[in-house]
Parts: C-alpha cells; structure tokens; sequence
C-alpha cells in the first residue's frame, strides 16, 4: 500500500539549532516527493520537491531535503531553525501522470524555543 | 492571478443540512482535488479531477459529491452532513505539464457540524 509516514509527531528545537525531519515512503512507481509548510490558520506552501536528478534539493526558506531511494526516506533539514520557522510540517509524495493525487504523511509540528 | 480561492473561511452546520464548499482556480490548471485534514491525520483525498467533465474518488469519497463542468471551477457538496465531517477542506489545483503534480492549495475552509 502507498504511504507517508513521519515519524515526528511534535519537535521543539532551540533558535539557531540545526533542524531534521524526517519522512519515510512506501511507494510503488518511482516518486515525486514534496515538503509542505502550514502556518497557523494557513493554508499549505510548498518547501521544495523531488522530481528527478541531483538527490539534494533546496528549496525556500534555507531548507533542503535529500532523496535516499535505498532508505525510502526524503529527510527536510535547515542548518540554523528561525523563530518564524515554527509551523507544521508535511511531507507528501506523488507520481507521475497520477495529477491531483497526493499522498501526505501525519505531519511534524515544529516548536522553535528562544 | 488570485490562485486557489475557497468559499466560505468558516461554516457551522447542523447534522443533515447539506452545502457545498465552492472552489474556484484563474491558472489554467488541468488537475484539482479537495483534501480534508484531521489532526494526526494529515491530508486525506476526497476527490479528485483530471479535467473538465472527469472526476474519481479519492481515499475519503463517502458523504461527499463533485463535479466540475468547467476548468476554473470544482465544487464540493456534502449532502447530509454529519459530524464526522467536521474538518478543515482544502482544494489544491496542479497543471499536467510534464506529469508533475505539484499541487497549490487554497486558504481552506473550515467546517464544524454540530
């Protein structure tokens, strides 16, 4: 069966801290890999995403994310966690010709301590 | 462009009413779907469309009907609401170029069913 899984369901990092999140996939054509970001009552904005290629991706925002296809896993990371970067944190994955159909995991909610 | 745009931000309904949560795009796009999201649950699909006239059934379709008679438009109508469909919707629209579904999401629409 395809699925998401994070399995993070809440991390609290101190300001200036590096950042992991991690995302684990069971997928049966080859993926496309997404990190979404959702503020407070916001709406979903898309980090950065995994289509083909270079395995180490960046996206807005300083994060990047890093396709490991022997682990199934598409990690985000930020080297240095901001106070705004508090937020709910999801990774989805896809396929191609499969257009509107996204598969998200449960979600990672940042804390970010000053 | 206004990208996603939902209707309405917020609705209270009483169980059996019925309604439908509008969900309008101005990008062209070919794909849209609507997602409903649950806490620890992530984003689930609903439904989902592939273009004008086409639409199939998600991982939640059960209470809940579409149909989308032109490109712009993909209207979600819950037909007797229950409170188990108390959720917040997303609709997100993609475009088919290349077979990429990366998906851009509307505000949301938040519904509680009493």
């Amino acid at each position: 069966a395809q699925s998401v899984t994070q399995p993070d369901i809440h991390i609290t990092v101190s300001e200036g801290a590096s950042l992991e999140l991690r995302c684990n996939y069971s997928y049966g054509a080859t993926p496309y890999l997404f990190w979404y970001v959702q503020s407070p009552g916001q709406g979903l904005q898309l980090l950065l995403k995994y289509f083909s290629g270079d395995t180490l991706v960046q996206g807005i925002k300083g994060f990047e994310a890093e396709f490991k296809r022997s682990q199934s896993s598409f990690n985000l990371r930020k080297p240095s966690v901001h106070w705004s970067d508090a937020a709910e944190y999801f990774c989805a994955v896809g396929a191609a010709n499969q257009g509107g159909k996204l598969i998200f995991g449960q979600g990672t909610e940042l804390s970010v301590k000053p | 462009n206004a990208g996603v745009t939902q209707t309405p931000k917020f609705q209270v309904l009483k169980t059996g009413q019925s309604m439908t949560l509008q969900c309008a795009q101005d990008m062209n796009h070919e794909y849209m779907s609507w997602y409903r999201q649950d806490p620890g649950m992530g984003l689930r699909l609903i439904h989902y469309s592939v273009g004008a006239g086409i639409t199939d059934q998600g991982e939640v379709p059960n209470g809940y009907n579409v149909s989308r008679s032109t490109t712009e438009d993909f209207p979600l109508r819950l037909l007797s609401a229950a409170p188990s469909q108390t959720s917040v919707y997303f609709c997100a629209s993609s475009p088919p170029t290349g077979g990429y579904n990366e998906q851009f999401f509307g505000p949301g629409t938040r519904l509680t069913v009493l």
